[in-house]
């Protein structure tokens, strides 16, 4: 049982470069979420999608990029790599509705630009 | 929009000793859940424990219980009987239960707890 995938775990970035983050989950959910964490100032949402085909802006959306082509996968694209873009990625994913109200988490990609 | 405060960036706690980590929220919507999230050196995001707005009693997971207080927006987290495990930065987040929203996690800024041995 996977739960939520992310690839690659670390990265480093020259300026102006681009790459994906892939993100692919194996529980069936609606909804699925990036978000970047910074040193001291918690989780801030990027983008996020209620179902294939769906996708929406979240609070920090300047410079990425996402679609969602299947239920099951939600890449972040980085068109033209800034230091801001220096952080840690998690992907994320849950239930519409679900009674729990617990989103799953990948384990996290680490992006250095320099 | 909701919004998240812990105003506590550090604390620490004796080995065995119990620790409260404060944490309140600001919403309009009657119905959301709370959660604690614990992350470990690891950087995996853990659930510790969730609460529904709509119960009155507090949670309980093992070690880790809430203080739950719905007309104050305060949602605080104790743990009893800390262990050097227990070291990590632990979040307070709130999500809401109306299904017409994108059911997104509000994160506060997290707190880091070390445990002394």
């Amino acid at each position: 049982n996977a739960g939520v995938t992310q690839t690659p775990k670390f990265r480093i970035l020259k300026i102006g470069q681009s790459m994906t983050l892939q993100c692919a989950q194996d529980m069936n959910h609606n909804y699925m979420y990036w978000y970047r964490q910074d040193p001291g100032m918690g989780l801030k949402l990027i983008y996020y999608s209620v179902g294939a085909g769906i996708t929406d802006k979240g609070e920090v959306p300047n410079g990425y990029n996402v679609s969602r082509s299947t239920t099951e996968d939600f890449p972040l694209r980085l068109e033209l790599a800034a230091p801001s873009q220096t952080s840690v990625y998690f992907c994320a994913s849950s239930y519409a509705g679900t009674k729990s109200g617990e989103l799953f988490f990948g384990e996290g990609s680490r992006l250095t630009v320099l | 929009a909701q919004t998240v405060t812990q105003s506590q960036p550090e604390m620490s706690v004796q080995e065995a000793e119990t620790v409260t980590l404060s944490c309140t929220y600001d919403t309009s919507e009657s119905d959301y859940y709370l959660f604690w999230y614990k992350q470990p050196p690891s950087r995996q995001m853990i659930l510790v424990i969730r609460q529904e707005a709509y119960k009155q009693q507090n949670a309980t997971e093992n070690r880790f219980s809430v203080n739950f207080q719905k007309a104050a927006k305060s949602f605080s987290l104790k743990i009893s009987d800390s262990q050097l495990g227990d070291a990590a930065m632990y979040f307070c987040a709130y999500r809401s239960a109306i299904k017409t929203t994108n059911s997104k996690l509000t994160f506060g800024k997290g707190i880091t707890l070390s445990v002394r041995p």
